[in-house]
């Protein structure tokens, strides 16, 4: 099993700029996740899909932030225009959801994309 | 919503024990602990349901007290692969499925 797989690792683009971040769930996990990470906020859930279906994108911070999953194996985040403050390692995890209240909501991370906005 | 982690930082010497802790205004019905290696991505270490369980994974174990939602992580005799970063993670009533993690306590084993 190759794991979460999330491109680029590293993306540095100035302020303005499109940037689109991409993850490959692990086959069979049926519920997506996109946090962000940085020193202030700690890890941040901007969103959350389950089964392919935006469940909860209360954690996005502006109109500029949009995710799609428009199927099983792929899923992206993109942020349009970017500013210096979006800068942060956006993590991306997926999990195998077996029903409300399971707890069994284990989460698998992707090894992360650190973005730089200059 | 996010829960509280205490301390935020211990440095111990190799074979000392430590104790992390967690807690939330919410009522909660499960609680995660995951562990980040610097550059890394987190990493699952253990999940609690409520219902009080004490788990162990190795010499790291955790328990759960639903009553003061509150939950506590304990290291015996540390070992220097120990050190990274710890984060809780909730899930509470009403919440879904949502997991949302606390700031993180940051864990440095030393010879």
């Amino acid at each position: 099993d190759a794991g979460v797989i999330q491109s680029p690792r590293h993306e540095v683009t100035e302020m303005g700029q499109e940037v689109t971040l991409r993850c490959k769930p692990i086959s069979g996990h049926n519920s997506l996740f996109w946090y962000r990470q940085t020193m202030m906020r700690g890890l941040e859930l901007l969103i959350y899909f389950n089964n392919n279906v935006p469940i909860d994108d209360s954690g996005m911070p502006e109109d500029r932030f949009s995710a799609k999953m428009p199927n099983a194996s792929f899923s992206t985040l993109k942020i349009q225009p970017s500013e210096p403050r979006d800068s942060a390692v956006y993590f991306c995890a997926s999990s195998t959801w077996t029903g409300p209240r399971s707890g069994a909501n284990v989460l698998t991370f992707g090894a992360g994309s650190r973005l730089t906005v200059l | 919503q996010q829960p509280v982690q205490s301390p935020q930082a211990v440095i111990l010497r190799e074979g000392e024990d430590a104790v992390i802790n967690c807690s939330s205004s919410k009522a909660l019905y499960s609680v995660h602990w995951y562990r980040q290696k610097h550059g890394e991505a987190p990493v699952f270490l253990m999940i609690l349901l409520k219902g009080g369980e004490q788990k162990g994974h190795d010499k790291i174990s955790a328990s759960f007290n639903e009553k003061k939602q509150q939950s506590s992580l304990y290291l015996t005799a540390s070992q220097l692969s120990y050190s990274g970063t710890y984060f809780c993670g909730t899930e509470w009533v009403g919440g879904s499925e949502k997991l949302v993690f606390g700031k993180g306590t940051k864990l440095t084993v030393n010879p």
